[in-house]
């Protein structure tokens, strides 16, 4: 149980277009869900948390207009990298978590290179 | 400001010993870890965790110790087998509090 899939694991966009990145709960609800960033060979980086049906809670530094999360259902999350840079070319990681417990699953990731 | 610390970003440990890796931490509200695998491209496996009201955790080859006072806790494998080569991330949060904060993580090989 506790599976945590996300769609695409690899993409390659052009820089100025927009890049949409799906997280899905498979076998549970998820309440809360989480985005990571990571850089090589650094730490993941939190980008924001998400609840569903509302407004996603983005950590300092991360610009919310760039980085649009949307939480629609118990079971999907979706981050869309708008007007993509090369500097934001990363491993973009996805994490679940059900109310009833305290445990963060987290997706395969998305490799995102912009050229 | 890196509230979570992992000093040795690589270690190298032949096969059948124990492998010890360690985490540091300066938020004294921290009070949840947890250790997680990592293989490249994929997302971290949980491994183990410990809460701040214990000292010692332990899952079958691996346990977590903590010591709240030196806010020190490491990660031992006993035996080390080679499927262990991973990174090891060592991740806390506080009470009331669901964000992660994660360590740089250690290289771990195993070496047959």
């Amino acid at each position: 149980g506790a599976v945590v899939s996300q769609h695409p694991s690899w993409v390659i966009c052009k820089s100025g277009t927009s890049v949409k990145i799906e997280c899905r709960s498979l076998d549970f609800q998820a309440t809360t869900m989480f985005w990571y960033r990571q850089f090589p060979k650094q730490s993941l980086m939190l980008m924001a948390t998400s609840n569903e049906g509302s407004k996603a809670t983005y950590e300092q530094g991360v610009e919310k207009d760039k980085f649009l999360i949307n939480h629609a259902s118990l079971t999907l999350s979706t981050l869309t990298v708008t007007s993509a840079h090369p500097e934001d070319s990363s491993f973009y990681i996805c994490s679940a978590q059900s109310g009833r417990v305290r445990m963060q699953f987290f997706g395969p990731g998305t490799r995102l290179t912009v050229l | 400001d890196q509230q979570v610390k992992q000093n040795s970003p690589s270690l190298s440990v032949q096969e059948g010993r124990i492998s010890i890796l360690n985490c540091d931490y300066t938020n004294s509200m921290f009070d949840y870890f947890l250790w997680y695998k990592k293989y490249p491209a994929e997302g971290p496996t949980f491994l183990i965790s410990i809460s701040s009201i214990k000292d010692k955790n332990e899952d079958g080859r691996f346990t977590v110790f903590l010591n709240k006072s030196a806010k020190h806790l490491s990660l031992h494998i006993v035996p080390s087998q080679p499927g262990d080569s991973a990174v090891y991330f060592c991740a806390a949060r506080h009470f009331g509090n669901e964000k992660l904060t994660f360590g740089t993580g250690t290289r771990l090989t195993i070496i047959p």
